[in-house]
């Protein structure tokens, strides 16, 4: 039992330059969060999903895209990645009645350069 | 809107000395809270929660927080930190919206803890 697992653990992109993260979870959650962390600001959700083909978003969505496609995996896409999108970027998932109790994933360090 | 503070960016202790980090809220109705430690280069893993009832929740590693309506706060304490203790810790607090449970976490800025030997 894995938890929640993301793929990389680091990137370092150029500016303009595309990448997918993956989130895993093997605890059959239904729901899934994209989080970033910066220094001070605590976490922030950028897009979430309460089920399998289902995606919403969250506080700071702009510049990301999200899919659910299988109910265990959750991908980050950044389409032209800024300066300004380099931070930790952490998923968790839920249960769906659990009151958001979430699991997170070890998290991912990005660095645009 | 929705908020959490936490008003101590950096808090320094001595090994074996008690511990409060405090955690203020804001929201309309009856908040469910959580505390979470984020050791370093680690995700972030729970420490405890409050939903509902006695009002003092125990949590692992020896932590324990209490909800007090009246002041908005949800602090968390520890008897005696031990070095180990040394982390990151956030305080958070669901929001609820549209229908069902499809709540969100909403994060205060975090509590850097040092403990000196």
């Amino acid at each position: 039992n894995a938890g929640v697992t993301q793929t990389p653990k680091f990137r370092v992109l150029k500016t303009g330059q595309s990448m997918t993260l993956l989130c895993a979870q093997d605890m059959n959650h239904e729901y899934m969060y994209w989080y970033r962390q910066d220094p001070g600001m605590g976490l922030r959700l950028i897009h979430y999903s309460v089920g399998e083909g289902t995606t919403a978003k969250g506080e700071v969505p702009d510049g990301y895209n999200v899919s659910r496609l299988k109910k265990q995996n959750f991908l980050l896409g950044l389409e032209s990645a800024a300066p300004s999108q380099t931070s930790v970027y952490f998923c968790a998932s839920s249960y769906i009645d659990s009151y958001n109790e979430q699991f997170f994933g070890p998290g991912t360090r990005l660095t645009v350069l | 809107a929705q908020s959490v503070t936490q008003p101590d960016i950096h808090i320094t202790v001595s090994e074996g000395a008690s511990l409060e980090l405090r955690c203020n809220y804001s929201y309309g109705a009856t908040p469910y809270l959580f505390w979470y430690v984020q050791s370093p280069g680690q995700g972030l893993q729970l420490l405890l929660k409050y939903f509902s009832g006695d009002t003092l929740v125990q949590g692992i590693k020896g932590f324990e927080a209490e909800f007090k309506r009246s002041q908005s706060s949800f602090n968390l304490r520890k008897p005696s930190v031990h070095w180990s203790d040394a982390a990151e810790y956030f305080c958070a607090v669901v929001t609820l919206h549209g229908s069902g449970n499809t709540g969100k976490l909403i994060f205060g800025q975090g509590t850097t803890l040092q403990v000196k030997p």
